[in-house]
C-alpha cells in the first residue's frame, strides 16, 4: 500500500519568513495530493490540493509543488503569520481522491513573533 | 450546508462497554470515511463506505470494530469491549460522488476515552 513521510516533524519560523514543509510517497499510481491543516483539538481542515497532471499551484500565501518522478510534493508558505501555528499534514490517494487518504506524521509550525 | 456532522463530541466509556460514534455527511456527499488519530500522530484510515456497502476496510482492527452506512440516517462506528489502546479521536470524512469532484472534507470527530 501507500506509504507517505513527512519532514520535518516540527518547523519555527519567524513571522514573515517562508515555511517550507516536503513529502514523499511510495505509490507511482497516486494522482491526489491534497495538504490539511490542523489546529489544537479541531478538526483536519483542507488548505490547498494539487492532482498529478499539475506540477504547481498557489493560493494567496501558500503553494503546493509536485515532482511526479521524484514521488516527492511540497508545501510552501510565504509571509507567515501567528496564524498560520497548526499540525499541517500531506496526504496522498488515487482516484483523485475517491479513494482512501494515506497520511503523512504531520509537522507542527510554530510562528514566532 | 451544514458540513460533516459528528457526535457526541466527547465519549467516556469503561474497559469492556461498547461505544458508537455517529456520523452525517455533507448534504449531497455519498462517500465516507472513518481516521483515527492518537495524541501527537497523523490519522490513520480506517474504512471507506458508500450507502449500505462497505468498500474498503484495510484499516479496520479485524476484531470489535465495525462500521455501517445504512440507506437512511448516519454512519455508525462501533466499538465492541472498548479497551485503555481505542481511547483516540474519530475522524469521519466525506467526499461527493465520483466525477464531481474529490475532495474531503472532516468532521469535528469524537474524542473516546475509556476508563
Amino acid at each position: 500500500g501507500e506509504n507517505v513521510e513527512q519532514h520535518p516533524s516540527t518547523l519555527s519560523v519567524q513571522e514573515g519568513d517562508s515555511a517550507v514543509i516536503k513529502c514523499t510517497y511510495s505509490d507511482s499510481a497516486s494522482n491526489y495530493f491534497p495538504w490539511y491543516k490542523q489546529e489544537l483539538g479541531k478538526r483536519p481542515q483542507l488548505i490547498i490540493d494539487i492532482r498529478s497532471n499539475v506540477g504547481e499551484k498557489k493560493d494567496q500565501r501558500i503553494a503546493v509543488t509536485l515532482n511526479k518522478t521524484a514521488k516527492h510534493f511540497s508545501l510552501h508558505i510565504t509571509e507567515t503569520q501567528p496564524e498560520d501555528s497548526a499540525v499541517y499534514f500531506c496526504a496522498a490517494s488515487l482516484n483523485f481522491g475517491n479513494e482512501k487518504l494515506t497520511f503523512g506524521t504531520g509537522t507542527r509550525l510554530t510562528i514566532i513573533p | 450546508n451544514a458540513g460533516v456532522m459528528q457526535n457526541p463530541r466527547h465519549l467516556v466509556r469503561r474497559r469492556g462497554q461498547e461505544a458508537r460514534l455517529r456520523c452525517s455527511p455533507m448534504k449531497g456527499h455519498s462517500h465516507v470515511y472513518w481516521y483515527r488519530q492518537l495524541p501527537e500522530e497523523g490519522l490513520k484510515f480506517m474504512v471507506y463506505l458508500q450507502k449500505e456497502n462497505i468498500i474498503d476496510e484495510s484499516g479496520m482492527p479485524k476484531e470489535r470494530f465495525s462500521a455501517e452506512f445504512p440507506k437512511e440516517g448516519p454512519s455508525i462506528l462501533r466499538i465492541q469491549q472498548v479497551v485503555r489502546g481505542d481511547s483516540a479521536a474519530y475522524f469521519c470524512a466525506s467526499s461527493p460522488p465520483r466525477g464531481q469532484g474529490e475532495k474531503l472534507f472532516f468532521g469535528s470527530g469524537t474524542q473516546l476515552s475509556v476508563l
